[in-house]
């Protein structure tokens, strides 16, 4: 299995500060990750997937990037519809998961 | 409009079977891989496993084997999770989700997911 290590776990911002997520995947998946978003409901969204595409629909504060085996999704001007959970997912092999971030307001 | 829609939470009595649904809607499931992931209570995602409808060519994670069993009724669009042998580990919420076949872009539905309480 590939094992996807997210960070941080949890992460306190506030109201407009630029906030970034990581996973490190612990083999080479070649761009195959996406990102989602679990709100409080339970609802489930994908943001981006291919490490930086943005889903139809997605504001453009958010993005993905990569960097060797570290892929990471970044939030600008956080809004209060951005506190969530979120987690990486990849799909070069058998689907993983990142442990997920819940991204809290300060 | 593309939907997934679940079927009701469930409570079930240790050692029972459970059969969850996935009525989809705006399109045929026929032309997506339908997948089925599990999220105990304040934990992370775990996938469970595919089913392609076409052929019903099925593929399991490993820690799932004998636990699930995912068909589907190309008729009704549907997808179904059967557990089986439920114990308090099984208590979770069960989402599926759809993959297009062919393509490299998976996971842009998700249903709403169906909460199971496995307790007597």
């Amino acid at each position: 299995d590939i094992q996807m290590t997210q960070s941080p776990s949890s992460l306190s911002a506030s109201l407009g500060e630029r906030v970034s997520l990581t996973c490190r995947a612990s083999q080479e998946i070649s761009g195959y990750l996406s990102w989602l978003q679990q709100k409080p409901d339970g609802s489930i969204k994908r943001l981006i997937y291919a490490a930086s595409t943005l889903d139809s629909g997605v504001p453009k504060r958010f993005s993905g990037s990569r960097s060797g085996s570290d892929y990471s999704l970044t939030i600008i001007s956080l809004e209060s519809e951005d506190f969530a959970d979120y987690y990486c997912l990849q799909y070069a092999s058998y689907p993983t998961f990142g442990g997920g971030t819940k991204l809290e307001i300060k | 409009e593309v939907q997934l829609q679940q079927s009701g939470a469930e409570l079930v009595r240790p050692g029972a079977l459970v059969k969850l649904s996935c009525k989809a809607s705006g399109f045929n499931i026929k032309d997506y891989y339908m997948h089925w992931v599990k999220q105990r209570p304040l934990q992370g995602l775990e996938w469970i496993g595919w089913i392609d409808p076409k052929n019903g060519y099925i593929v399991y994670d490993p820690k799932f084997q004998g636990k699930a069993n995912i068909t589907t009724d190309t008729s009704s669009n549907t997808a179904y999770l059967q557990l089986s042998n439920l114990t308090s580990e099984d208590t979770a919420v069960y989402y599926c989700a759809r993959w297009e076949i062919s393509t490299v872009v998976p996971f842009d539905y998700w249903g709403q997911g169906t909460t199971l309480t496995v307790s007597s």
